[in-house]
């Protein structure tokens, strides 16, 4: 079952752009939200992250944006450059650190 | 600081062959996951390892998938034998220790490709 749930599955912006990613989750256990970014044939690296208790953090160009009623939190990419093409996944981490990831999300940024 | 290592990084394989794939993790980190992560999908864990014992292995098919993590350091997964929906990438991750996610970052290695015809 999935467990965290986002969208859309791909997007494109122009230079510039702000795109913002989506993603829900279900397990009210999970309490850690990090988001990671894959280049082709590479392992995910870690983004950014975000903890339920805070309602957004904002790290460089990349900023989290969470709701903990709604179950819902999503990444916005401020000035989006072509180097910031690649897929992007949510995920969501219970105390026992067994990370669910979202289906992913790629990103075409546009010169 | 050297990363995680995968070996190998490519396998094609027949179906009902056996296949085993290696890592090994960030020096000091008592952590280690694997992931599968079919093409158009997020990565899915399929056991984690404290040390050298196991933390979480619900996901992992277990009549044909096998882990090991001898000595608490290096770790392989094995397929035996191999279905045609095993094809994916094979990750391997690992982490300092399990604690406070804010300081427990998993480090994810490049992945072994599978390809079983």
């Amino acid at each position: 079952q999935q467990q965290v749930k986002q969208s859309p599955q791909s997007l494109i912006v122009q230079k510039g752009g702000i795109p913002i990613i989506n993603c829900a989750y279900e397990n009210t256990a999970f309490d850690y939200f990090p988001w990671y970014q894959q280049f082709p044939g590479k392992g995910p690296a870690l983004l950014i992250a975000i903890r339920p208790d805070v309602s957004e953090k904002k790290e460089g160009r990349f900023t989290i944006s969470f709701n903990k009623s709604a179950k819902q939190f999503s990444l916005h990419i401020m000035d989006s450059q072509p180097g910031d093409s690649a897929t992007y996944f949510c995920a969501a981490t219970s105390p026992l650190r067994d990370m669910r990831f979202g289906a992913g999300t790629r990103l075409t940024v546009k010169p | 600081e050297a990363g995680v290592a995968q070996s190998p990084r490519y396998k094609i394989i027949e179906k009902r062959q056996s296949v085993a794939f290696w890592c090994n993790p960030i020096s000091g980190h008592a952590t280690l996951y694997w992931y599968q992560q079919i093409l158009g999908q997020g990565p899915k864990l399929l056991i984690q390892f404290q040390n050298n014992g196991v933390v979480d292995d619900s996901q992992l098919p277990k009549d044909r998938f096998s882990a090991e993590r001898l000595k608490g350091v290096d770790s392989t997964l094995k397929i035996q034998p191999a279905k045609l929906e095993d094809s994916a990438v094979y990750l391997c991750a690992s982490s300092f220790r399990l604690g406070d996610p804010s300081t427990d970052t998993q480090y994810f290695g490049p992945g072994t490709r599978l390809t079983v015809l």
